[in-house]
């Protein structure tokens, strides 16, 4: 099994430009995350999925779409990028045990420069 | 989601124990106790979690005390890829109708945690 993976590794835009940030699990996993990593702080979630067509907002949402088209797929855009979405982003997913979450697994994280 | 606290940096000896702590005094009855390690520029890596009897997998082994207002991560024979920022989390158990915070980690700062040859 690959895991958790994500395209791209790095990525360099433009103020104002838009993008498709890519998640994709292959463990069959029911629940998808989104959270962003700037430096000194800790993770903080920005949209999560419960299965395949649902999402919601996680605690830093603005700025962000999400969608869930397949089970395998979690896909985070931006629409109009800002130079505070600079960051490292990381997808993870879990699967549940009685219907509840347990461990989360984290993709490799993708580096994003906004100018 | 209880406040943990945790040293900011721990240094150990290849090859002996690495015993992590950390603080949970406001752990509500209902709150697990996880632990996630982040190796430089890697994505967190899930290694134990517990409510309130001790935990032991092939990576650790997780010591909760009584009155679970503290808790140590043993690392029993530590090696060099052990180096990392070791997360000690407290959440309840995400998913079922628990509503959408309890779905994410909420990660502090922890402890890096640097083993010496």
């Amino acid at each position: 099994n690959a895991g958790v993976t994500q395209t791209p590794k790095f990525r360099v835009l433009k103020t104002g430009q838009s993008m498709t940030l890519l998640c994709a699990q292959d463990m069959n996993h029911e629940y998808m995350y989104w959270y962003r990593q700037d430096p000194g702080m800790g993770l903080r979630l920005i949209h999560y999925s419960v299965g395949e067509g649902t999402t919601a907002k996680g605690e830093v949402p603005d700025g962000y779409n999400v969608s869930r088209l397949k089970k395998q797929n979690f896909l985070l855009g931006l629409e109009s990028a800002a130079p505070s979405q600079t960051s490292v982003y990381f997808c993870a997913s879990s699967y549940p045990r009685g219907g509840l979450d347990n461990e989360q697994f984290f993709g490799p994280g993708t580096r994003l420069t906004v100018l | 989601d209880a406040k943990t606290t945790q040293p900011p940096s721990m240094d150990c000896a290849e090859g002996r124990a690495a015993n992590l702590p950390c603080n949970h005094s406001t752990i509500s009855g209902n709150e697990y106790v996880y632990w996630y390690r982040q190796i430089h520029s890697q994505g967190p890596q899930y290694i134990i979690h517990g409510l309130k009897n001790n935990e032991t997998n092939e990576m650790a082994s997780l010591i909760i005390t009584e009155d679970r207002k503290s808790s140590t991560l043993i690392l029993p024979h530590a090696t060099l890829r052990d180096t990392a920022v070791y997360y000690c989390i407290v959440r309840v158990q995400g998913g079922g109708n628990s509503g959408g915070s309890n779905y994410k980690l909420t990660f502090g700062k922890g402890t890096l945690l640097t083993v010496n040859p």
